[in-house]
């Protein structure tokens, strides 16, 4: 069983919609976790950042954590063409941060 | 603020030839540093990190090396290209706390 799991999709929504994104984890050590945006060819963009359960908010994205079930989201609300890129979980272990593969999202004009 | 570079930006390279690649940070002093690898369509690879200079950790048995000659200069290198190298490289660096934040990364293809 990976650490980290995460659907790779590919996602396709029209813009304005809610997006929702989900990664799943096994650690329970991991107490940090962040969501990474991934424009094509470019690096990752550091999006959302949280170690707590529950939610935070920013702009149009909520990051939600459940540690309870080792669940987390990243919801984008009024989805936009620019958002469309490749979405990444990370969790914190120790010096290192462990990644989902990635869910490719297109939002469609 | 702190500004991270990589070059080269692209790469192309025959199998068998040696390899340097370069990322260094602006703005900061002690970081983390870390080179990850992305093969298309796949996660992150996390490759080797370094704490501070000279101190290198490897994560994957491979043909690859790092090392870090100064405080924000983290360099990966072969001494041999494999096709199987080929991919897209990334710098990371991490402050004192656990987000990383990467560069614009090396795209690598080995001919």
């Amino acid at each position: 069983q990976k650490e980290v799991e995460q659907d790779p999709g590919p996602l396709s929504v029209p813009e304005g919609a809610i997006v929702s994104l989900n990664c799943t984890y096994s650690n329970s050590a991991f107490q940090y976790f962040m969501w990474y945006r991934q424009y094509s060819r470019k690096g990752p963009e550091l999006l959302m950042y949280t170690y707590s359960s529950g939610n935070k908010e920013d702009g149009r994205f909520t990051a939600q954590v459940d540690k309870s079930s080792k669940y987390i989201s990243l919801f984008i609300r009024d989805s936009q063409p620019s958002d469309s890129a490749t979405y990444l979980c990370a969790m914190a272990g120790a010096q290192k941060l462990v990644f989902g593969q990635g869910t490719r999202l297109t939002i469609n004009p | 603020s702190q500004t991270i570079h990589q070059w080269p930006a692209t790469l192309v390279q025959p199998v068998g030839s040696p390899l340097s690649l370069e990322c260094t940070v602006e703005g900061t002093s002690n970081p983390n540093l870390y080179w990850y690898r992305q093969a298309a369509g796949r996660g992150l690879q996390l490759l080797f990190y370094s704490v501070g200079i000279g101190q290198i950790s490897s994560e994957v048995p491979q043909n690859l090396s790092a090392s870090r000659p100064q405080d924000r200069q983290f360099i990966l290198s072969s001494k041999k290209l494999l096709l199987s190298d080929s991919g897209f490289y990334l710098c990371a660096w991490r402050p004192g706390t656990y987000e990383q934040y990467f560069g614009p990364g090396t795209r690598l293809t080995v001919t």
